[in-house]
């Protein structure tokens, strides 16, 4: 069966403590790899879509990169406003599937 | 924001009611959605719509339905409510085919006592 799961489920990060989330996948077919950002209270935001291994997505101190197996949101140096739960999601040929998504927090 | 309204955004209902959901949007995106979200299981989708009149069904659609009369509404429908059923829904709409960017609502809150 079709698998997208994240780690870890929670960070604590110090502000200007840079990290990496891990997305990995099973699925047949991928067609694409999305990134969201999700605060309490609220639908979740698109960040990025990535398509194939190798590539890359920046945005602020966020960026997304993928291989065949997994893909990784890295954040540098991180303030207390990037704290929120990141959540990732693979369209494989017939199918949406969202991972259960990271709780970051970021410490001031 | 993208211009998506949930309604409504808090219901207490009994085990055994309808409830209705509708989700409201002003992009006239093609593409409406209806996820659920519990702890632990990510965002799943319920239906989804590709068109007036056109839905398919999701990972979960037992127990729900959905409509689609106007490019800018999409009902969802539980017929008889269960504790199951107690969730976060949200409703999201893309211009593209599933998979592409999305936007989502604010999301319904929904017990089922």
């Amino acid at each position: 069966e079709d698998q997208v799961t994240q780690s870890p489920e929670a960070l604590r990060l110090q502000e200007g403590e840079s990290s990496s989330l891990n997305c990995s996948y099973t699925v047949s077919g991928l067609r694409g790899l999305f990134w969201y950002r999700q605060d309490p209270g609220k639908g979740p935001e698109f960040l990025f879509t990535l398509y194939s291994a190798g590539e890359e997505k920046e945005k602020e101190r966020l960026k997304a990169t993928l291989t065949k197996k997994e893909s990784f949101l890295h954040i540098t140096a991180p303030k207390p406003e990037d704290s929120a739960t990141y959540l990732c999601a693979v369209r494989d040929n017939n199918d949406m599937r969202f991972g259960a998504g990271t709780r970051l927090t970021v410490k001031p | 924001d993208a211009g998506i309204t949930q309604s409504p955004r808090h219901k207490v209902t009994e085990t055994g009611t309808p409830v209705t959901l509708r989700c409201h949007q002003t992009e006239n995106h093609r593409y409406m959605y209806w996820y659920r979200q519990d702890p632990g299981h990510g965002l799943r989708l319920i239906h989804y719509s590709y068109g007036v009149k056109d839905t398919d069904k999701g990972e979960v659609s037992d127990g729900y339905s959905v409509s689609r009369s106007k490019t800018e509404d999409f009902l969802l429908t539980l017929e008889s409510a269960t504790s199951s059923q107690t969730s976060v829904y949200f409703c999201a709409i893309s211009e593209g085919s599933l998979g592409t960017e999305a936007f989502f609502g604010q999301g319904t809150r929904l017990t089922v006592v």
